[in-house]
């Protein structure tokens, strides 16, 4: 079965760090684990993507362990404007070779002052 | 430069009604997606275009949904017979490549309510 877990909400503070982990089994072997971010009434917003280990833009970090079978967000010093909804995305594989999109429920993070 | 854009925002209809989804990718993007978000749900995929082809039909509930790509660029996601349960924000995204793996750009959505 295709499944992705998140947690279904966090509360954080200004200044903290957050990390929210999505869980996945049975991801396609060639393809990325991506992150989205959507605020109330818009699309989702490309935040980071990964293949394994650890990857780092301006705004997050990624992690992946070596099994794939999770993957962690990370965002440093969260602001009141990092209060939305957050989305992992994989490409689960299946048999017969064909492979689904699937995101995961969303982690409403809600950032207080 | 413009985004994804989608036509139109919100969209009432009554039970048994067609309806024609309209998106505008962003210029040279050649895959396309659509996706449907229920309340409180993470967007469920629907298709993804390639070019003018529907290289993944396989989120399509049923035969009442069917969604055209004619020149590779606007898309339309048409809904035959609609019914209350197909109430949702009907989300289109393009990426410049025809990987999944490609970032998505996501328009704003179609709020489509069937009384």
């Amino acid at each position: 079965l295709a499944k992705t877990t998140q947690p279904i909400s966090m509360d954080s503070y200004e200044g903290q760090e957050v990390n929210i982990t999505c869980s996945h089994n049975n991801i396609a072997t060639n393809d990325y684990i991506t992150w989205y971010q959507q605020f109330p009434s818009q699309g989702p917003r490309f935040i980071i993507q990964g293949y394994k280990t650890k990857v780092t833009n301006e705004v997050a970090s990624l992690f992946i362990p070596a099994d794939r079978k999770s993957s962690t967000l990370s965002l440093p010093r969260v602001s009141l404007s990092d209060t939305a909804v957050y989305y992992c995305l994989v490409v689960f594989s299946f048999s017969g070779g064909y492979n689904k999109l699937i995101f995961g429920a969303g982690t409403r993070l809600a950032v207080h002052p | 430069g413009a985004g994804v854009s989608q036509t139109p925002s919100n969209k009432v209809t009554e039970k048994g009604k067609y309806v024609e989804l309209r998106c505008d990718p962003i210029s040279g993007h050649t895959a396309l997606y659509w996706y449907r978000q229920s309340l409180g749900q993470g967007p469920e995929f629907l298709i993804y275009f390639q070019g003018t082809g529907a290289a993944d039909d396989s989120g399509l509930p049923n035969d009442r949904f069917f969604a055209v790509r004619p020149e590779g660029s606007v898309s339309t996601l048409k809904i035959q017979r609609t019914e209350r349960g197909d109430s949702a924000v009907y989300l289109c995204a393009s990426s410049l490549n025809d990987r999944y793996y490609n970032e998505q750009f996501f328009g704003p959505g179609t709020r489509l309510t069937v009384l």
